[in-house]
């Protein structure tokens, strides 16, 4: 059965600090992996979207990297701000858009 | 541009008691899905309508129904909600169904007691 697994589950940081969350999968075959963010009480709203070939992928201050042998990714987060507070999540494409496997996201708290 | 609406945003049903959720977008899209998302688990999709006039179970249909109204319009209709149906649910549209990326409505939040 296709996995996604995240780590940590939750997380605190204060503002200005850097983190990284971790993205594990076992998804067969692989299309791509994205990264969602989710504010409390809204939508998914897509942040990367990385292909096989791809290592390394920045949106601002969002940088992900992806490692397709060992079949994990991870997102980064450069000098953390108060609205970074969000759940994001990890999400592995099997090869069309019905075929998405989704992880139950970590959820960060930044604190001023 | 308001991308994905969903209404309502939030709903109380009673045990049997039959709702429809709408869904409609304005990005000319041809793929639109609806999905659960339950505490501790990643989002399931339910249904999913790959373009206008087609439509075709994801994971968890059970319960549910959907009509493809038009090329905006995606409903989900519960006919008899059961307590296991409280969730919150997103509805979501793309370009297409293979490897483009997808954009979420708000969400309703669902309690059937």
């Amino acid at each position: 059965k296709n996995q996604v697994e995240q780590s940590p589950q939750s997380l605190i940081i204060l503002e200005g600090k850097n983190c990284t969350l971790q993205c594990n999968y076992t998804v067969s075959p692989f299309s791509n992996l994205r990264w969602y963010k989710q504010d409390t009480g809204r939508g998914p709203v897509s942040l990367t979207i990385m292909t096989f070939s791809e290592n390394t992928k920045s949106n601002g201050r969002y940088t992900a990297t992806l490692d397709a042998d060992t079949k994990q990714s991870s997102l980064h987060i450069t000098a953390s701000q108060l609205s970074d507070s969000a759940s994001y999540i990890c999400v592995v494409s099997s090869g069309s858009a019905r075929q998405l496997t989704f992880g139950s996201g970590t959820q960060l708290t930044v604190l001023p | 541009n308001a991308g994905v609406t969903q209404t309502p945003k939030f709903q109380v049903l009673k045990t049997g008691q039959s709702m429809t959720l709408q869904c409609a977008q304005d990005m000319n899209h041809n793929s639109m899905y609806w999905y659960r998302q339950d505490p501790g688990m990643g989002l399931r999709l339910i249904y999913y309508s790959a373009s206008e006039g087609t439509t075709d179970k994801g994971e968890v249909p059970n319960g549910y129904n959907v009509s493809r109204l038009n090329k905006r319009e995606f409903s989900l209709r519960l006919e008899s909600a059961a307590p296991s149906q409280t969730s919150v649910y997103f509805c979501a549209s793309s370009a297409g169904l293979a490897g483009v990326e997808q954009y979420f409505g708000p969400g309703t939040r669902l309690t059937v007691t």
